[in-house]
């Protein structure tokens, strides 16, 4: 089974729709990420959070949110999608070993296209 | 903040064909990490390798930490190899996100 999941993997939506995408993790990790991919081009990231009760903004946040629900669960929101959300999103886990941060992993992306 | 440089942005290569990779970042790094996304958009996870060498089969690679630099070889490349190639860099007191160079897209043609 895989580390790192993310449901669900395809998505077309209309503009203005609700939108929640979820991640689940069995590492163990209790680093969270959530990073985008415009076409062409390397992932940013919009949040991160550290654990349950720590959540922090990335780069491109606007426009997004996010809740953890657990430690092995973080779900991204777009309130309110707009076609310049179209992109491939990314889940990613990883902790830190007091000196570093230790390997990051992926999950297998999420493909949302809003029209 | 902090530049991650790839070089080269495009390469195209014929099957048993060696190749480097290159990427340059501006600063002192916590980490460092080399990714395979295939045509499918997976990323999957190549080296995590702040400073050394290590290698993987017919991958390796080396980062110099001091000199801010790390190249991935591929050897003996195979079709399969196809896809882009990313750099990604942590640095300290930024809560571990990874900050991505913009690819090489790897090309092997049989």
């Amino acid at each position: 089974d895989a580390d790192v999941t993310q449901t669900p993997r395809n998505r077309i939506t209309k503009t203005g729709k609700r939108i929640m995408l979820e991640c689940s993790q069995t590492k163990g990790h209790d680093r969270m990420y959530w990073y985008r991919q415009d076409p062409g081009l390397g992932l940013r990231l919009i949040y991160y959070s550290f654990d349950v009760k720590d959540i922090n903004k990335g780069e491109i946040s606007d426009g997004y949110s996010v809740s953890r629900q657990a430690q092995a669960k973080f779900s991204l929101s777009l309130e309110s999608a707009i076609p310049n959300q179209t992109a491939l999103y990314f889940c990613a886990t990883s902790d830190f070993n007091g000196r570093a941060y230790n390997e990051q992993f992926f999950g297998p992306g999420t493909r949302l296209t809003v029209l | 903040g902090i530049q991650v440089e790839q070089s080269p942005p495009d390469l195209i290569l014929q099957e048993g064909a060696n190749s480097t990779l290159r990427c340059n970042f501006s600063d002192s790094v916590n980490n460092l990490q080399w990714f395979h996304q295939n045509p499918w958009g997976q990323l999957i996870n190549l080296f995590y390798i702040p400073s050394g060498t290590k290698q993987n089969g017919r991958l390796s690679a080396t980062t110099v930490a001091t000199e801010r630099y790390s190249l991935l070889y591929i050897s003996s490349s195979q079709t399969t190899d196809s896809g882009v190639y990313f750099c990604a860099v942590t640095i300290y007191n930024q809560g571990g996100k990874l900050i991505f160079g913009q690819g090489t897209e790897l090309s092997v043609k049989p």
